[in-house]
């Protein structure tokens, strides 16, 4: 089973600031990472599939970077609708697919 | 538009059973793999079971194996869960995703609750 750990465990940003989320695989994943983000009491969004792609309909400011073991998730200039938990999940090696623990993103 | 909705979740005792459902729209059901994912309260996101187009291949995460029974029916566009044998851990929001090909999983549903408890 592939472990994810992401860093950090929260963090706290000022909208309009630019916010960077750490997605760490145990081993490599190539780049079949996808992130997600969810707000409270709604399902889960895809926001980036492949490491770098992003999904239909989500907003350019959202940008993934890296592959094998290090992912990048940045959000440049946060809206407030962007304030929630980012969760990262490999599709490289399963059964099981594996999400990381996720980020909670708040306002500052 | 593409709509997943689960139903089937409650109140359960512990050794019970209960049969989640997934009924999907606005895609063609039968051309993707369908996954349950799960979210006990405050927590994270956790694989349970995957289901390919035809149902030939069939995944269970170690902690639900051999008591969850993954199935579809591609002609009524619905896909089900079976849970049998069920512990206060298994309390948790259930999802169903849709996965497409090398893009993890694209849909997801509303979810419904399962709760585990005497």
């Amino acid at each position: 089973e592939i472990v994810l750990t992401q860093s950090p465990a929260s963090l706290s940003v000022s909208p309009g600031e630019r916010a960077t989320l750490s997605c760490r695989a145990g081993q490599s994943v190539s780049s079949n990472l996808a992130w997600y983000q969810q707000k409270p009491g709604q399902a889960p969004r895809l926001l980036i599939y492949g490491a770098s792609t992003r999904a239909t309909g989500i907003p350019a400011r959202f940008s993934g970077s890296g592959s094998g073991t290090e992912f990048t998730l940045t959000i440049s200039s946060l809206q407030s609708e962007d304030f929630a938990i980012y969760y990262c999940q490999q599709y490289n090696n399963w059964p099981p697919y594996t999400f990381g623990p996720g980020t909670k993103l708040e306002i500052k | 538009e593409v709509q997943l909705v689960e139903s089937g979740g409650g109140l359960v005792k512990p050794g019970g059973s209960l049969r989640l459902s997934c009924a999907a729209s606005g895609f063609t059901f039968s051309n993707y793999n369908i996954n349950w994912v799960r979210q006990a309260p405050g927590k994270g996101l956790e694989w349970v079971s995957s289901i390919s187009t035809s149902s030939i291949y069939i995944y269970y995460a170690d902690s639900v194996k051999g008591r969850f029974t993954v199935s579809r029916d591609n002609a009524k566009n619905s896909l089900y869960l079976q849970m049998n044998s069920l512990r206060a851990e298994d309390t948790a929001v259930y999802y169903c995703a849709v996965a497409a090909a090398g893009t993890g999983f694209d849909y997801w549903g509303q979810g419904t609750l399962v709760t585990v408890s005497s």
